[in-house]
């Protein structure tokens, strides 16, 4: 079965650039109808989205972010990685990894990496 | 930006208990909305989709109803596995907002 997971630094400094990485596993993240993207939650917060990826290559991002997000994917690691540049202690949250329908909604999450942004 | 509002923000019920949570959009997202249940410190899981129907494996006492821009989440008798989060998501818009959720607590 179809599984994500996170991975990358849990700290990161201020002006610095948050970089994550998450792995497919139990299938090919080339598969078509899906899209890949990323959500993060402050602690004690809601839910918000980053961005999100067509396995063609299409982008999807939150506006309120566009301007620090970069979001690909590897097809050769089965991977696809979040960039988020120019980080501040607003950004300290556990980041998801998921795999949104075309409709936008989340069947399948990894199980979430927190960040913290912190000098 | 379609904003989506939860009420309550937190609520106490007892287990049995009959329990709606209601999700009200800043516009119509005709039956574009979903509702999932977050635990702490796990990811949240997707409980009904498109306003009422159920997701596969999630027990017949959650059920969703709405359309346009009211909606609401129903727990018919709540069990103690019941009490987490919950957050609604419109799903009409690209990405989809989330509400800012509603956290139900045993009484």
């Amino acid at each position: 079965q179809l599984q994500l997971q996170e991975s990358g630094p849990g700290l990161v400094k201020p002006s610095e650039t948050l970089s994550l990485t998450c792995t497919v596993s139990g299938g090919s993240i080339s598969s078509s109808s899906y899209y890949w993207g990323w959500i993060r939650q402050p602690p004690g917060k809601g839910l918000e989205w980053i961005g999100s990826i067509y396995y063609s290559g299409s982008t999807y991002y939150n506006p309120s972010l566009k301007s620090r997000v970069t979001i690909s994917v590897d097809t050769s690691k089965n991977q696809f990685s979040l960039k988020l540049s120019s980080v501040t202690a607003a950004d300290t949250a556990v980041y998801y990894c998921a795999r949104p329908t075309q409709q936008w909604l989340v069947r399948l999450w990894g199980q979430g990496t927190l960040v913290t942004v912190s000098s | 930006d379609i904003q989506m509002t939860q009420s309550p923000s937190s609520l106490s019920a007892s287990v049995g208990d009959r329990v709606t949570i209601t999700c009200r959009a800043s516009q119509s997202i005709s039956s574009y909305l979903n509702w999932y249940q977050q635990k702490p410190g796990k990811a949240p899981k997707l409980l009904i989709y498109a306003a009422s129907s159920l997701q596969s494996g999630v027990p017949s006492r959650f059920s969703g109803s709405g359309s346009g821009t009211d909606f609401t989440l129903t727990i018919s008798s709540l069990q103690p596995e019941d009490f987490a989060t919950y957050y609604c998501q419109q799903s009409y818009s690209t990405l989809g907002t989330f509400g800012q959720g509603t956290k139900l607590e045993i009484k």
